[in-house]
């Protein structure tokens, strides 16, 4: 199973938006609605921010937004903020034989 | 609180064995699947292996299959991973994290695993 490919870095300034690309194949985030995104500061542990490629958990800002269109899932950021910029990861459900699996991760820069 | 602690890495020599810990608490531990997830230094995270809430379903991913094994005691609120035959890229920090089925949505602080050839 090959991991899902991500841009590997993605810059914006504060207050614009940017998006993270995530795209896998029909084996995985084609096939499966389970994608969800993490968040990752230097030195800390992974933050998950959207499951089921568009929802929230509690305490997620509404900044953060998901979308998936056949096997490329995305990550929308408004509004940026200086403590947004870390790595992002999305992950996809891949099947029960395998069951997940991430992409290589975006290091995002605000400017 | 929701918790989860990891313990158990080190320094281990190339083919060696190493067993991680994690203790849970805060919630209700044999009603979750858990996982291990690692991350090589500098590199992103890496699925390694998952286990059922009564551990009737185990998974792996491809990289540690045949060498790591995967477990859980409910009565102690705590999941292992049984790492043999260590390889230099076995040198990673290893999470455990909770399984919502629709993503990981608790983890650990992680262990660092670090094998020396």
């Amino acid at each position: 199973q090959s991991a899902l490919t991500q841009p590997a870095s993605v810059s914006g300034s504060l207050g614009q938006s940017i998006t993270i690309s995530c795209t896998g194949t029909s084996s995985d985030v084609g096939s499966y609605h389970l994608v969800s995104w993490y968040q990752q500061h230097p030195g800390k542990v992974p933050k998950l921010m959207i499951y089921e490629g568009s929802k929230r958990p509690s305490g997620v800002s509404n900044r953060f937004s998901g979308s998936k269109s056949g096997n490329t899932a995305s990550l929308t950021i408004s509004g940026l903020q200086a403590e947004d910029e870390a790595d992002y990861y999305c992950c996809s459900y891949v099947g029960s034989n395998i069951f997940w699996v991430f992409g290589g991760g975006s290091k995002l820069t605000v400017l | 609180e929701v918790q989860l602690v990891e313990s158990g890495g080190g320094l281990v020599q190339s083919g060696g064995s190493l067993r991680l810990s994690c203790a849970a608490s805060g919630f209700t531990f044999s009603t979750y699947g858990m996982n291990w997830v690692r991350q090589a230094p500098g590199k992103g995270l890496e699925w390694v292996s998952y286990i059922s809430s009564i551990s009737s379903i185990i998974n792996y991913a491809d990289s540690v299959k045949g060498r790591f094994t995967i477990s859980r005691d409910n009565a102690k609120n705590s999941l292992y991973l049984q790492m043999n035959s260590l390889r230099d890229e076995d040198t990673a920090v290893y999470y455990c994290a909770r399984d919502q089925f629709y993503g990981l949505d608790v983890w650990g602080q992680g262990t660092t695993v670090t094998v020396s050839s």
